[in-house]
């Protein structure tokens, strides 16, 4: 059963600061992995995707990383704002042509201070 | 685009009472997933989509949960009876096409459920 953890579970740091929140995932038979902003009471949105033949994807500040042979993800948000400040969940998708739903991590809950 | 909508957005009810909540995925979006978020988790799936049949339902609660997505569009998910540990939100999402980055998958805003 996969399973995915994120550290760390709470990051509060101050503006204009460069971070790395980590992803890591025991089945490494992944079709892809995506990360994804939650802000208070909202639904979730995409912020990158990483298909599993890729090293990386960068969108503005936002940089992934991949690492599938070892299981781990990093998202880099570079010149961090206070606008950041929301809860980023990695998820996974198996590899198949059947079921194909996600398994997400519990996030990280990111404070940017002003 | 329109994104993926679902109603209610919030839902307040006693524990034993019967509840659903309706979801309409982005517009020529196949697949159609139910997740249940409680709080300070990560969302779990309760159920896939595939036009309107069903894929994996291997999470869903079967003795309380139902769900339908008859013509392949809108989708409706059911509680009955409701218990405390149901309180949760609710999302639902869509993706296009099950390979390659069509497969990305897009998240409505949720029906935050709360069971008393």
């Amino acid at each position: 059963k996969q399973e995915v953890t994120q550290i760390p579970a709470a990051l509060s740091v101050p503006e204009g600061e460069n971070l790395v929140l980590n992803c890591s995932f025991t089945d490494s038979a992944i079709y892809n992995l995506q990360w994804f902003r939650q802000d208070p009471g909202k639904g979730l949105t995409s912020l990158l995707l990483i298909q599993s033949s890729q090293r990386e994807q960068t969108s503005g500040r936002l940089n992934a990383s991949l690492d599938k042979s070892s299981g781990r993800s990093t998202l880099y948000i570079a010149a961090s704002q206070p606008g950041d400040s929301a809860t980023y969940l990695c998820a996974v998708r198996p590899w198949g042509g059947g079921a194909d739903g996600l398994t997400f991590g519990k996030g990280t809950h990111l404070i940017i201070q002003p | 685009e329109a994104g993926v909508a679902q109603s209610p957005r919030y839902k307040i009810i006693e524990k034993r009472q019967s509840v659903a909540f309706w979801c309409n995925p982005i517009s020529g979006h196949a697949t159609l997933y139910w997740y249940q978020q409680i709080l300070g988790q990560g969302p779990k799936l309760l159920i896939q989509f595939q036009n309107n049949g069903v894929v994996d339902d291997s999470q869903l609660p079967k003795d309380r949960f139902s769900a339908e997505r008859l013509k392949g569009v809108d989708s409706t998910l059911k509680i009955q009876p409701a218990k405390l540990e149901d309180s949760a939100v609710y999302l639902c999402a869509s993706s296009l096409a099950r390979s390659g980055r069509a497969s990305e998958q897009y998240f409505g805003p949720g029906t935050r459920l709360t069971v008393t």
